[in-house]
């Protein structure tokens, strides 16, 4: 079964820090995200990208973070300068083409996660 | 506003009994999806439904069922005779419309099925 890799599964950084998190989608996706889950709390919306450009982004993601799909098949979300706040799990996701009717249409498969630890 | 609302935090059951998740959602759009995911201890998101707003069946499968009731905009989540590898956080999510609009989930719900 298709699945979406992300790496590295656990990093532990400094404050202040940047730091890139990996994502592999599933080939023939065409819709990336990026969400994350701060422990024991939901999971939370960062990022959709589509066609080579964001496509909606909520208040969290504000300029400390950037994605990029620097290449056919990476996703990359980088957090430039990290704080204590960022630790988190980060969920990189991936759907098909919206509208297409079939059943894999608007499912996200989402990736196992990369823990980020700030100190 | 999309919204989910999962109001249970923590469900603990003996096996073999039956849960009931509960779900809640919010939203003005016409047209959505609702979901489920699966949260194990290992920590990935594990797809289990997706089910669009035009179709209120009810789906079984296996073990697992799902209650869509638009009246009282909830869609909840049945495990029949539960057992203890069902123990996870279970997310219900809202996906509006058409676009590329974000999935919103719920707090989630921790199920603990003790043996």
């Amino acid at each position: 079964e298709p699945e979406v890799t992300q790496t590295p599964s656990h990093q532990v950084t400094q404050m202040g820090q940047e730091v890139i998190l990996r994502c592999v989608p599933i080939s023939n996706h065409l819709y990336f995200y990026w969400y994350r889950q701060i422990l024991g709390q939901k999971v939370e919306f960062l990022v959709s990208f589509y066609n080579n450009e964001i496509s909606e982004k909520s208040e969290i993601f504000d300029d400390q973070f950037s994605v990029e799909r620097p290449d056919g098949s990476n996703f990359t979300l980088k957090i430039r300068s990290t704080k204590l706040e960022d630790s988190a799990m980060y969920f990189c996701a991936s759907s098909e083409l919206e509208g297409t009717g079939g059943s894999g249409a608007n499912v996200l498969t989402f990736g196992a996660g990369s823990r980020l630890t700030v100190l | 506003a999309q919204k989910v609302t999962q109001a249970q935090t923590e469900i603990s059951v003996v096996e073999k009994e039956d849960v009931t998740l509960d779900c809640v959602y919010e939203t003005r759009d016409t047209t959505y999806y609702l979901f489920w995911y699966k949260q194990p201890p290992s920590g990935e998101l594990v797809f289990l439904i997706r089910r669009n707003s035009f179709d209120e069946q009810n789906e079984i499968s296996g073990r697992y069922s799902w209650n869509f009731q638009k009246s009282t905009s909830s869609f909840n989540f049945t495990i029949t005779a539960s057992q203890v590898v069902d123990s996870a956080v279970y997310f219900c999510a809202l996906k509006s419309g058409s676009g590329n609009t974000p999935l919103v989930f719920g707090k989630g719900t921790r199920l603990s099925v003790i043996a």
